[in-house]
């Protein structure tokens, strides 16, 4: 079975820009989670998502938003790139919402903000 | 303002002695613990959970043990091998609000040196 994979992995991009990265869950996942890893750090929570509703938001400004589709897929934009935003960015997919919910990584998309 | 902290950015220790990674909490409204590894270039895997309503769960050569009233969490690897080498995170999660969100730590990273 595939796992969550996301695409591209690589990504350099301009300050101001705008970037859309995607996100697969495993096959019969329906919730869809966003992180953010900066170098040195944990991942942080941006968004989940289950059955294509937003559930929860990390505290992360209005120019990163995202969306969930009917086959579950994801897409997470952010607007008018800042360099803080250089990052690794980790889709995470789980069958529900529940707390306990064990949740699948996929290797992430590197973002380099230049 | 740090939830969920690792002190140790990193640990060595020889193949087959037991590697201990620690974890302290700050907020009394988590009630589920987990610990992810991470390998270079992969996303994060699961690796091992404990509820606040128990003090260790064992899975193999890994136990987790959680002390409550200390707010503080320790990974036990037994015996240690050299494929154990990655990045060690903490991560948490509360009941109520902001139940859909796991709290990481910073990460530890271990090398198992054969």
């Amino acid at each position: 079975d595939a796992g969550v994979t996301q695409s591209p992995t690589h990504l350099i991009k301009t300050r101001g820009q705008q970037v859309t990265l995607r996100c697969s869950p495993i096959s019969g996942h329906k919730s869809v989670s966003w992180y953010q890893q900066v170098l040195g750090q944990g991942p942080q929570f941006i968004f989940q998502y289950y059955e294509k509703e937003e559930r929860g938001r990390g505290n992360f400004p209005d120019r990163f938003s995202a969306r969930q589709f009917p086959n579950y897929s994801s897409e997470l934009n952010v607007n008018a790139l800042l360099l803080g935003d250089s990052a690794l960015y980790l889709c995470a997919s789980s069958l529900w919402t529940a707390g306990n919910e064990k949740l699948f990584f996929g290797s992430g998309t590197q973002l380099s903000v230049l | 303002d740090q939830q969920v902290k690792q002190n140790s950015p990193s640990l060595s220790v020889q193949e087959g002695r037991i590697s201990i990674l620690n974890c302290d909490y700050t907020n009394s409204m988590f009630d589920y613990f987990l610990w992810y590894k991470k390998y270079p270039a992969e996303g994060p895997t699961f690796l091992i959970s404990i509820s606040s309503i128990k003090d260790k769960n064992e899975d193999g050569r890994f136990t987790v043990f959680l002390n409550k009233s200390a707010k503080h969490l320790s990974l036990h690897i037994v015996p240690s091998q050299p494929g154990d080498s990655a990045v060690y995170f903490c991560a948490a999660i509360g009941s109520g609000a902001g139940s859909y969100q796991l709290t990481f730590g910073k990460g530890t990273k271990l090398s198992v040196i054969p």
